[in-house]
């Protein structure tokens, strides 16, 4: 099974601030045959269900805002926020598929 | 709208049964394969099933292989989770999800419900 581990566990970013989340796999999630890494980011804030924001590790989901960017190949990737927003504030998980799905622990990301 | 919702959950004794359901709406719902994901309370998120478009597919977490069988009815627009021999570990909001691209495993999960809470407790 692929383990995700993402850093850090919680993040204080003031506001119009970088946020910076990463995550890594124990294995790589880049499948050369068509030059995609097999990996997601969403967004969960309280009481609801995640919301997807990344998906090939790159490629921003329809309706998320250009502040959001996910970069990253092979074991390491990273999402970006890059002016930190009130509605901003929430947990952020990665996810693989290039096997069986999982997903990081999360990271919260709070105001400073 | 594209939207899914659950149903079904609640509180069960330590080797009870519970099922699931998700419906469907706002999309070609045969063209999708979809998920069931949970999430124990205040911790991360767990897939546990998948099934294919037309049904014909299942997969499952070791976590619950065995123990819950996945379904879906395309011509009602549902899906289904049968939980047998559940146990306290199985506490969680349960998710369904449906799979970004049509007709692959390979994506992410672009639309959740709101959740279904089911307690294992005696």
């Amino acid at each position: 099974d692929i383990v995700m581990t993402q850093s850090p566990d919680s993040l204080a970013v003031s506001l119009g601030e970088r946020a910076t989340i990463n995550c890594k796999s124990s294995q790589s999630l880049f499948f050369s045959s068509n030059n995609k890494n097999y990996l997601a980011w969403y967004q969960q804030k309280p009481g609801q269900p995640p919301k997807l924001l990344i998906y090939w590790a790159s490629t921003r989901e329809s309706g998320v805002p250009d502040r959001f960017s996910g970069s990253g190949s092979g074991t390491d990737f990273t999402l970006t926020i890059s002016s930190l927003q009130a509605e901003d504030v929430a947990i952020y998980f990665c996810q693989q598929y290039y096997g069986t799905p999982s997903f990081g622990q999360g990271t919260k990301v709070e105001f400073k | 709208q594209v939207q899914l919702v659950e149903s079904g959950g609640g509180l069960v004794k330590p080797g009870g049964s519970l099922r699931l359901s998700c419906a469907a709406s706002g999309f070609s719902f045969s063209d999708y394969y979809l998920s069931w994901i949970r999430q124990a309370p205040g911790k991360g998120l767990e897939w546990i099933s998948y099934i294919s478009s037309t049904g014909t597919n299942t997969y499952y977490a070791d976590s619950v292989k065995g123990r819950f069988t996945m379904s879906r009815d395309n011509a009602k627009n549902s899906l289904n989770l049968q939980m047998n021999s559940l146990r306290a570990e199985d506490t969680a909001v349960y998710y369904c999800a449906r799979l970004r691209d049509s007709n692959t495993w390979y994506d992410g999960f672009d639309i959740w419900g709101q959740g279904t809470m089911v307690t294992v407790s005696s």
